[in-house]
């Protein structure tokens, strides 16, 4: 268990719908960094925030933004959804505000979304 | 062209067996070479990073890189079971930034 949480695990709701994905980083990480998977594109980086500023911008679509609130704790909202958007959505955490490229960050078990 | 290309499997080997994943880049700037594993229904894991050009070895694994091919390496000796898992390549440039780039996965079953 990397201490990550993730909820809810799965998520299934139709095209033109709204989501939020709810992530709570590990005790004491500052950082939350958020990840979509999927088959063909593979584990890609969409957006990093430190200490509730967004720190760094990944492919992420313009329907979707993100925030992380004074707990820490971080929100994904995806909005207009079509097909494509279904995917694995990870969350990651680290201490820092910058992943040491060792890569030392913690994954979530993730959010399956399956949009209809 | 994608940045860093894995070929996805599946691989099924016996256990006991030398099992080679590889994954091929084109960013000549990446510094920074990771394998993460990821059990199903989990979370990647780092399981274990290298920088710049050369072997690491830790326990049944070793990575290699090779910067002049563009091309990196996670070899697992004697295979078990519990490998059985879909590895992840992940490559960075440096601490400039947070942008980690990964490839689509293998995934390993290891036979008992």
């Amino acid at each position: 268990d990397s201490g990550v949480t993730q909820t809810p695990k799965h998520l299934i709701t139709a095209t033109g719908q709204r989501v939020t994905l709810r992530c709570s980083p590990r005790s004491g990480d500052l950082s939350v960094y958020w990840y979509q998977q999927s088959l063909d594109q593979g584990l890609q980086f969409l957006i990093h925030y430190y200490n509730g500023e967004e720190r760094a911008k990944g492919n992420i679509l313009e329907r979707f933004s993100a925030q992380q609130f004074p707990d820490l704790h971080s929100e994904l909202n995806l909005s207009s959804l079509e097909l494509g958007d279904s995917a694995l959505y990870f969350c990651a955490s680290s201490v820092g505000g910058t992943v040491r490229p060792t890569g030392d960050q913690y994954f979530g078990p993730g959010t399956r979304l399956l949009v209809l | 062209q994608k940045e860093v290309e894995q070929d996805p499997g599946p691989l099924s080997v016996p256990e006991g067996a030398i099992v080679s994943l590889n994954c091929t880049y084109s960013n000549s700037a990446f510094q920074y070479f990771m394998w993460y594993r990821q059990y199903s229904r989990k979370g990647p894991e780092l399981l274990m990073y290298t920088y710049s050009s050369g072997n690491k070895e830790d326990g049944r694994f070793t990575a290699q890189v090779d910067k002049s091919s563009k091309y990196i390496s996670l070899f697992i000796r004697d295979s078990q079971p519990s490998d059985s898992a879909t590895y992840l390549c992940a490559m960075s440039a440096g601490y400039t930034g947070n942008q980690f780039y990964f490839g689509t996965g293998t995934s390993l079953t290891v036979i008992p």
